[in-house]
């Protein structure tokens, strides 16, 4: 079993739609979650972080841990074309740790 | 907030050739540095990472190396390119306030 296990997708959605990913781990010592957008041809950039269980909202974007599930995930409201890009998670047990990522998964957001 | 200088943005080298890249960080001191290789539908595969300078661990046996001269300079190179060594080549340091990291801008190298 990975430790981490992301859908690749493509995920396409129409302009304004509400966008669920999601990603699901083994090691039950990850406290430290993000999720980053990579453009094509781009390095990742960080979207949100989050420490240990519960949500965490930033504009359209909301980030969800569930420990007890090993589980996840991204919410992008009202989603644009801008929004099309890689979402990649990712997530570490400790401060200044290796991050372990996700594959990736490829949104594309049609107008 | 710290910014991550690659270079160069892309690079086709032939089969056998040497390859240096470089990554410079600003904004912090002392930070873990990382290089990166992706490559299409495999995800980020871990090369290298370094907690100072001089101190360098490889995650991966292959053809390539790292050097860390200074504490904000990270060097990757191979005295001789595979073709399997073509991808997208990511430099990241850990941001201290989120533990996440902070990325370069990448190099795609093609080796032909």
């Amino acid at each position: 079993q990975k430790e981490v296990e992301q859908d690749p997708g493509p995920l396409s959605v129409p302009e304004g739609a509400i966008v669920s990913l999601n990603c699901t781990y083994s090691n039950s010592a990850f406290q430290y979650f993000m999720w980053y957008r990579q453009y094509s041809r781009k390095g990742p950039e960080l979207l949100m972080y989050t420490y240990s269980s519960g949500n965490k909202e930033d504009g359209r974007f909301t980030a969800q841990v569930d420990k007890s599930s090993k589980y996840i995930s991204l919410f992008i409201r009202d989603s644009q074309p801008s929004d099309s890009a890689t979402y990649l998670c990712a997530m570490t047990p400790a401060g200044y740790s290796t991050l372990t990522f996700g594959k990736g998964t490829m949104l594309l957001v049609s107008p | 907030s710290q910014t991550i200088h690659q270079w160069p943005a892309t690079l086709v080298q032939p089969v056998g050739s040497p390859l240096s890249l470089e990554c410079t960080v600003e904004g912090t001191s002392n930070p873990n540095l990382y290089w990166y290789r992706q490559a299409a539908g495999r995800g980020l595969q871990l090369l290298f990472y370094s907690v100072g300078i001089g101190q360098i661990s490889s995650e991966v046996p292959q053809n390539l190396s790292a050097s860390r001269p200074q504490d904000r300079q990270f060097i990757l190179s191979s005295k001789k390119l595979l073709l399997s060594d073509s991808g997208f080549y990511l430099c990241a340091s850990i941001d201290g306030i989120h533990y996440g990291y902070t990325f370069g801008s990448g190099t795609r190298l093609t080796v032909v």
